[in-house]
């Protein structure tokens, strides 16, 4: 079956813009993560929904970043008043839950905040 | 706090030689730990983890508890392993990975 897709796969934006990432995840995959890359590093994680509980966003590097999933299904993340700083890989992966051994990652998405 | 360390950003070898990749972690708790890697043009994928104990593509990796380490070996290394690796720390059973920076494993003929 398809593997988790994200879009776009490149965003170029302004400083002072916001932006939205997209993630859509495997079919039946409760659990769903967000991670960046930045230049040289390592992934950082951002933030986790599982079902319907509370997600846990304590990954999330300001209040400029917020993220949402509808019907358990689709994900938004959101960076509002981009920074340059701000650029990086955006990489979401699912799993079938919290406990699920594997994440399956997408292919990122390259945002550059000139 | 947690970390993941991997010392070398960068490891060339020869087709054929012995490989091992560093990794070494900072973590109170029982830990879980996971190689991912990253081909050229392809997603990031699991390798392995240390509760399988598994070889994956030839490819090793040993928790040593007392050295706090997870390095992942392979005795002959093969042109298709060059990729970028992962090394990740699960804390809490949650899979909340920290990902170390990765080493970029270069493969020559």
């Amino acid at each position: 079956g398809a593997g988790v897709s994200q879009s776009p796969s490149n965003k170029v934006t302004e400083k002072g813009k916001d932006v939205e990432l997209r993630c859509d995840p495997i079919s039946g995959h409760t659990a769903l993560y967000w991670y960046r890359q930045s230049l040289g590093q390592g992934l950082e994680f951002l933030i986790y929904f599982q079902g319907n509980s509370a997600p846990d966003k304590s990954g999330l590097p300001s209040d400029r970043f917020s993220a949402e999933r509808t019907g358990g299904s689709v994900s938004t993340l959101t960076i509002q008043r981009t920074q340059q700083e701000d650029s990086a890989v955006y990489l979401c992966a699912s799993s079938l839950d919290l406990r699920g051994p594997t994440q399956y990652f997408g292919p990122g998405t390259r945002l550059t905040v000139l | 706090a947690q970390r993941v360390t991997q010392p070398e950003k960068l490891l060339s070898v020869f087709k054929g030689a012995p490989v091992e990749l560093k990794c070494n972690y900072s973590y109170s708790g029982s830990p879980e730990l996971f190689w991912y890697v990253q081909y050229s043009r392809q997603r990031l994928q699991l390798l392995l983890r240390h509760i399988s104990r598994e070889s994956i593509k030839g490819f090793t990796a040993d928790l040593n508890k007392g050295e706090t380490s997870f390095h992942l070996k392979k005795p002959f290394a093969q042109e298709e392993d060059s990729a970028m690796y992962y090394c990740a720390l699960n804390r809490g059973g949650y899979n909340k990975l920290i990902f170390g920076a990765g080493t970029r494993l270069a493969v020559h003929p």
